[in-house]
């Protein structure tokens, strides 16, 4: 069964450097996604992508996330200057239709 | 008013009891809803979809009260495996998944 694959799955970086945390949608599916997950917290929307362009993001991500699709295959998300309470589970999900989604294992982002 | 609330439980049941969880949701023009799963520090899993004419997958019925913004999920003949965190999700439009808090459920033998 073809599915969502995420690395690294576990980054631990000091405060105010940037991170790149990557995801393989499966194949097929043209929706991507990320979302966070505070520890102890939901699972929070940040920002969907298709068409190559941002179709949605949430007030969480602002300008220190970006998202990108830099082959046919990786869909990445980078957090510049990161702060401590960007510490989470980060969590890439796609679609083919853009109802259902599916989820990756996830990253857990640990800012020390 | 939280978009979508659940009660966090944790529901503590025996093995082969039969648990129902509800949801409700705040945005009428919500467009599609689910039940995801989500064991600890995992990914959530999509475990059904939900609709107004209900749906049934093995032990679990799903049921959408479109009129009173209420989902439910019903679980039967509970097996331990069951345990983890039962999330209610509604995209209230334009791809985006609203979470809920999640309802702990733990089945016991």
């Amino acid at each position: 069964e073809p599915e969502v694959t995420q690395t690294p799955s576990h980054q631990v970086t000091q405060m105010g450097q940037e991170v790149i945390l990557r995801c393989v949608p499966i194949s097929n599916h043209l929706y991507f996604y990320w979302y966070r997950q505070i520890l102890g917290q939901k699972v929070e929307f940040l920002v969907s992508f298709y068409n190559n362009e941002i179709s949605e993001k949430s007030e969480i991500f602002d300008d220190q996330f970006s998202v990108e699709r830099p082959d046919g295959s990786n869909f990445t998300l980078k957090i510049r200057s990161t702060k401590l309470e960007d510490s989470a589970m980060y969590f890439c999900a796609s679609s083919d239709t853009g109802i259902q989604q599916f989820f990756g294992p996830g990253t857990r982002l640990t800012v020390l | 008013r939280k978009e979508v609330e659940q009660d966090p439980g944790p529901f503590n049941v025996p093995e082969g009891a039969t648990v129902a969880f509800n949801c409700t949701y705040s945005n009428s023009a919500s467009q599609s809803f689910f039940w995801y799963r989500q064991d600890c520090r995992k990914e959530p899993k999509l475990l059904m979809s939900v609709y107004s004419s209900g749906n049934e997958d093995g032990r679990f019925t799903a049921q959408l009260n479109r009129a009173s913004q209420y989902i439910s999920l019903l679980i039967r003949d509970s097996k331990l495996s069951d345990s983890a965190t039962y999330l209610c999700v509604v995209n209230i439009g334009g791809n985006k998944l609203v979470f809920g808090a999640g309802t702990i459920l733990r089945v016991k033998s």
